[in-house]
């Protein structure tokens, strides 16, 4: 049980194209996710905290225009990279929290790898 | 701000050692400790958890232990074993953090040799 997938696993895109990130939980609901970033040899970064059915939480220096996320269902959160360039190249890792679970639990996505040419 | 950093970032061990990742925090209101692994191109799996009111916990093959007084978590792996090479993290909650945030550590990279 509790299993996150990401779609795609990993996307190659031009410079200026948008692209699309997929974080679905399979087997419980998610009132809230949350969005890391991973560059090489380096930690997770929290980019930003998914609610379902409101706005986005992002965190000091992440661009809300720039990053946009989108929980619309208990199951499903998307980010979108708007006008990437390459250096939003990175790792891209969601986690969701099991709505009828502990709070301080969050299962982890495979990760979605980008990069951006 | 505050953050959870690390002492070590490699270590590199034999097959069937003993192995300790140790990780050193800076917010003493951090109530809650996990440790991850994140094996290349994977994302993080949960290993162990600890809360403040505890100084030690113990899973299979693995041990975390807790000293408030410094401020040091660690990772202890019995019996190391290849598939144990990987990424280590140690992550935070500190009390009161909205949303239950994760705070993570640098990481530490675990080589076990054959």
């Amino acid at each position: 049980g509790a299993v996150v997938s990401q779609h795609p696993s990993w996307v190659i895109c031009k410079s200026g194209t948008s692209v699309k990130i997929e974080c679905r939980s399979l087997d419980f609901q998610a009132t809230t996710m949350f969005w890391y970033r991973q560059f090489p040899k380096q930690s997770l970064m929290l980019m930003a905290t998914s609610n379902e059915g409101s706005k986005a939480t992002y965190e000091q220096g992440v661009e809300k225009d720039k990053f946009l996320i989108n929980h619309a269902s208990l199951t499903l959160s998307t980010l979108t990279v708007t006008s990437a360039h390459p250096e939003d190249s990175s790792f891209y890792i969601c986690s969701a929290r099991d709505s009828g679970g502990r709070l301080e639990t969050q299962y982890f996505g495979p990760g979605t790898r980008l990069l951006v040419l | 701000g505050e953050s959870v950093g690390l002492h070590l970032p490699t270590l590199s061990v034999q097959e069937g050692d003993n192995s300790i990742i140790n990780c050193a925090y800076s917010n003493s209101a951090s109530d809650y400790f996990i440790w991850y692994k994140q094996e290349s191109g994977k994302g993080p799996q949960f290993i162990i958890d600890i809360r403040s009111n505890m100084d030690k916990r113990q899973g299979q093959r693995v041990t975390v232990l807790l000293n408030k007084t410094v401020k040091h978590l660690s990772l202890q792996i019995a019996a190391t074993q290849p598939g144990d090479s990987a990424v280590y993290f140690c992550a935070e909650i500190p009390v009161g953090s909205s949303n239950y945030k994760l705070t993570f550590g640098k990481g530490t990279l675990l080589t076990v040799n054959p």
